[in-house]
């Protein structure tokens, strides 16, 4: 079975505090995924990345940056993290495609700045 | 653009009662539609996907959807509902253009025993 994981449950934070959320996934997947999820609104896309040193934009990345230097590692990075940056963040993978392979998510991280 | 449209932020079903959480699309060209359910503190999982072929797709769990491109719509159904199906149920879409995938809001299902 395909294993992605991430390295905290919960988490709390300070405004201003540089946080990190790290992904790893087992599955030799080239792609993967960084996301929120906010109650009503659904999953929102951070970034993503198709490969090792690749990374893309996705519908909200502002005030966040992202690592690939592992295949297997997906790092997401708030610079400065604020308080509308609380929120539950989800990691996925999936094999490379023509965009039809399902993704295979971690349990989340839920993140609370203060 | 792609998008997708849960209508229902709620459904409530009893146990044994069939079930259906609705889903519509819009995309350019043949979408891919897939549908993932999350419980309590957890990630999200894989239910099933439609590519190409048969309308009707048969998933984990017992849960079918059914494709329906005049309609633009991917309804998630189940014959028989359990309570153990309460959950947080979502819709997503990748269209032509689009490499990555769009999610709707979500739909929570409650089935009362």
């Amino acid at each position: 079975d395909v294993k992605v994981t991430q390295s905290s449950r919960y988490l709390v934070k300070r405004t201003g505090e540089k946080v990190f959320l790290e992904c790893v996934q087992d599955m030799d997947h080239e792609n993967m995924f960084w996301y929120r999820q906010d109650p009503g609104l659904g999953l929102r896309l951070i970034y993503f990345s198709y490969d090792v040193k690749m990374k893309e934009k996705g519908d909200i990345p502002e005030g966040y940056s992202v690592s690939r230097e592992k295949k297997e590692r997906f790092s997401l990075i708030l610079e400065s993290a604020s308080t509308n940056q609380t929120s539950m963040y989800l990691c996925a993978s999936r094999l490379p495609g023509q965009g039809y392979n399902e993704q295979f998510f971690g349990p989340g991280t839920r993140l609370t700045v203060l | 653009a792609q998008s997708v449209a849960q209508p229902e932020d709620q459904v409530n079903v009893a146990e044994g009662n069939p079930l259906t959480v609705k889903c519509t699309y819009s995309v350019s060209g043949n979408p891919y539609l897939f549908w993932y359910v999350q419980y309590p503190n957890r990630g999200l999982q894989f239910l099933l996907k439609y590519i190409t072929g048969d309308n009707l797709v048969k998933g984990s769990y017992g849960f079918e959807a059914e494709f329906n491109k005049s309609q633009t719509s991917f309804h998630l159904k189940k014959p028989s509902a359990l309570v153990s199906d309460s959950a947080l149920y979502f819709c997503a879409v990748r269209g032509g253009g689009y490499s990555t995938l769009t999610f709707g809001k979500g739909t929570m299902l409650l089935v009362s025993p």
